[in-house]
């Protein structure tokens, strides 16, 4: 069945750290690739996403995200996080359907 | 910059009784969304609607579940006779094509 894994549930990180979401799905076919960022109270952002060619793609926010073919994976980076960034964030694929498949969502804190 | 809207943020309604969620797409998109995020769980895809039928639909979106475009701007969600397990955000989304979906800051539905 087709599923998008988020494993990190929760994760905290201080000012100015780096930052590292997973996201990883199943499923042979390449999907197409999504993240969305979803602040309290608010909908969901688009990030950035990954339909095909550079593997490293580039989103709003000083957001980054890498396509890794061999593991399956699409996980989100920030070298900087900022406390505005503290959010939901959302991994999100797309098959041959144009129903977008959620990940479960990594909660995101971000301590002064 | 252009975006979907919905109405109400926040519907209330006892058991039993119908609702309709409001939305208003992006004005050039020809694709059409609702999801749902149940508190504490992910994102769930309900239907997909284009050319004034839909699409696709989901296991949740049984026969008390419909969705009309009654006119040019307005896509709705209406639920027959709500359950106390409807209470969930219902997001409205919609696309210029079969690629990214923008959403809405979504409805808060509470069932009594």
């Amino acid at each position: 069945a087709q599923s998008v894994t988020q494993p990190d549930i929760h994760i905290t990180v201080s000012e100015g750290a780096s930052l590292e979401l997973r996201c990883n799905y199943s499923y042979g076919a390449t999907p197409y690739l999504f993240w969305y960022v979803q602040s309290p109270g608010q909908g969901l952002q688009l990030l950035l996403k990954y339909f095909s060619g550079d593997t490293l793609v580039q989103g709003i926010k000083g957001f980054e995200a890498e396509f890794k073919r061999s593991q399956s994976s699409f996980n989100l980076r920030k070298p900087s996080v900022h406390w505005s960034d503290a959010a939901e964030y959302f991994c999100a694929v797309v098959y041959n359907t144009d129903k977008l498949i959620f990940g479960t969502g990594t909660r995101l804190q971000v301590f002064p | 910059e252009p975006e979907v809207t919905q109405t109400p943020s926040h519907q209330v309604t006892q058991m039993g009784q119908e609702v309709i969620l409001r939305c208003v797409p992006i004005s050039n998109h020809l694709y059409f969304y609702w999801y749902r995020q149940i508190l504490g769980q992910k994102v769930e895809f309900l239907v997909s609607f284009y050319n004034n039928e839909i699409s696709e639909k989901s296991e949740i979106f049984d026969d008390q579940f419909s969705v009309e475009r009654p006119d040019g701007s307005n896509f709705t969600l209406k639920i027959r006779s709500t359950k106390l397990e409807d209470s969930a955000m219902y997001f409205c989304a919609s696309s210029e094509a079969k690629n990214i979906q923008y959403f809405g800051a979504g409805t808060r539905l509470s069932v009594l």
